[in-house]
């Protein structure tokens, strides 16, 4: 019962084009998604994140928007550089539950020169 | 701040051989978090404590894991017996949750131990 999904394990996208991540969820009680990226032998570090009460947050290149009645959420990195080449990972809280964290089983991006 | 630690980064270990894997959280976070990352699964939450007190650990796949959290600096995750398919990557993070609203629910994660069980 994969609540937060990630359906494209990877992503391979030219430098200085969009990159875009997407995310699906089940859960309408969701009130928090977070976007976190992972380096090799690294943990994960958080990236970028948005309340259900907003439809966009935007951090430089990186821009978040959720669609809750598509149950959507989707990362876009402009323009992508060679060092965002990482595993990115969905994730989605409930109000209260301890900042308890649910993951997609992520997406690994690659971009080349 | 020296972020979350955990220790070894790396354990190489026969089957049957008991495990266990350390980690210290941010200082003044209150939730800690104990993860398993394998290809087939991903990013797995096994249990989570809120101030030093376990809240669920539906996620731990058997009974030969288990974890405690001592006090508010330390928490260990123990398998035993360990076997070949326990082998991955092990995450601990912590976070400061606010009882009284405005977190942001972020997690802070540790650089993880590679557990290999041949």
């Amino acid at each position: 019962d994969q609540q937060v999904k990630q359906n494209s394990p990877s992503l391979s996208v030219q430098e200085g084009r969009i990159s875009i991540l997407n995310c699906d969820y089940t859960n309408s009680m969701f009130d928090y998604f977070l976007w976190y990226k992972k380096y090799p032998a690294e943990g994960p570090t958080f990236l970028i994140s948005i309340s259900s009460i907003k439809d966009k947050n935007e951090d430089g290149r990186f821009t978040v928007f959720l669609n809750k009645s598509a149950k959507h959420l989707s990362l876009h990195i402009v323009p992508s550089q060679p060092g965002d080449s990482a595993v990115y990972f969905c994730a989605a809280a409930f109000s209260g539950g301890y900042n308890k964290l649910i993951f997609g089983a992520g997406t690994r991006l690659a971009v080349h020169p | 701040d020296a972020g979350v630690i955990q220790s070894p980064r790396h354990e190489v270990t026969e089957m049957g051989q008991e495990v266990t894997l350390r980690c210290k959280p941010i200082s003044g976070h209150n939730s800690l978090f104990w993860y398993r990352q394998t290809m087939m699964r991903g990013l797995e939450l096994l249990i989570y404590f809120n101030n030093n007190v376990p809240i669920d650990d539906s996620g731990m796949p058997e009974d030969r894991f288990s974890a405690k959290m001592p006090n508010a600096s330390f928490s260990t995750l123990k398998i035993q017996p360990s076997e070949p398919r326990d082998s991955a990557v092990y995450f601990c993070a912590s976070s400061l949750a606010l009882a009284s609203g405005g977190t942001t629910y972020e997690q802070y994660f540790g650089p993880g131990t590679r557990l290999t069980v041949t």
